[in-house]
């Protein structure tokens, strides 16, 4: 079975500062890859996703996460945040084949600072 | 609103009591999935329908849950005889026909949050 590690479980950071969220997962099979974000009081919502292609993706307001295949990871980043990021970040993997299921890390709590 | 939508969005009960709780995918949406999540984790996959057809089942989905997609359409989740170990958040999702990265790409409702005292 896969799973998914998110390493930094709280992140307190001021505006415009940089941000970088873990993210590594185990299976030997191929996987399709997401971040969802969920801002509090709202459900959670799609951020960006990877299935083939440029391993650097772009997403929604700003966000990029990079997939590197021999690391097993796809980290999230934003070059500089704003208060209205803060929100709790989920990683997810999908086996390309079998089982549907979205597996999810356990989620980064970003919260930042104005 | 054309998202998933969830009711109740929130439910207290009693322990041994049973809840039902319904989804309704974004229209059109072929697939369906129910997570639940508690305090401090991610969602955890409970099932998924195909159409009407519910194809995968978890290992966390006790003889105690069950869930219908009679038409297709709606689901419903049923928890009977509630215990305490059940309150967490149960989210719906749906993803659409087509191929690839389309079915793929899951999308949430707001969930219903279940409290068993």
């Amino acid at each position: 079975a896969q799973s998914v590690s998110q390493h930094n479980h709280h992140v307190i950071l001021s505006e415009a500062a940089s941000l970088e969220l873990g993210c590594n997962y185990s299976y030997g099979g191929t996987v399709n890859l997401f971040w969802y974000v969920q801002y509090p009081g709202q459900h959670l919502q799609l951020l960006l996703k990877y299935f083939s292609g440029d391993p650097l993706v772009k997403g929604i307001k700003g966000f990029e996460a990079e997939f590197i295949k021999s690391k097993f990871s796809f980290n999230l980043r934003k070059p500089s945040v704003q208060w209205s990021d803060t929100a709790e970040y989920f990683c997810a993997v999908i086996r390309r084949e079998g089982r549907r299921a979205l597996t999810f890390g356990s989620g980064t709590r970003l919260q930042v600072q104005p | 609103d054309t998202g998933v939508s969830q009711d109740p969005r929130h439910k207290i009960t009693k322990r041994g009591q049973n809840v039902t709780f319904r989804c309704d995918p974004i229209s059109e949406h072929n697939r369906l999935y129910w997570y639940r999540q508690t305090l401090g984790q991610g969602p955890e996959f409970l099932t998924y329908f195909q159409n009407e057809a519910q194809l995968e089942k978890s290992r966390l989905l006790s003889d105690r849950f069950s869930a219908e997609r009679p038409k297709g359409s709606f689901s419903t989740l049923e928890i009977q005889r509630t215990e305490q170990g059940d309150s967490a958040m149960y989210l719906c999702a749906s993803s659409p026909p087509g191929a690839g990265e389309i079915q793929e790409t899951q999308y949430f409702g707001p969930g219903t949050r279940l409290l068993v005292l």
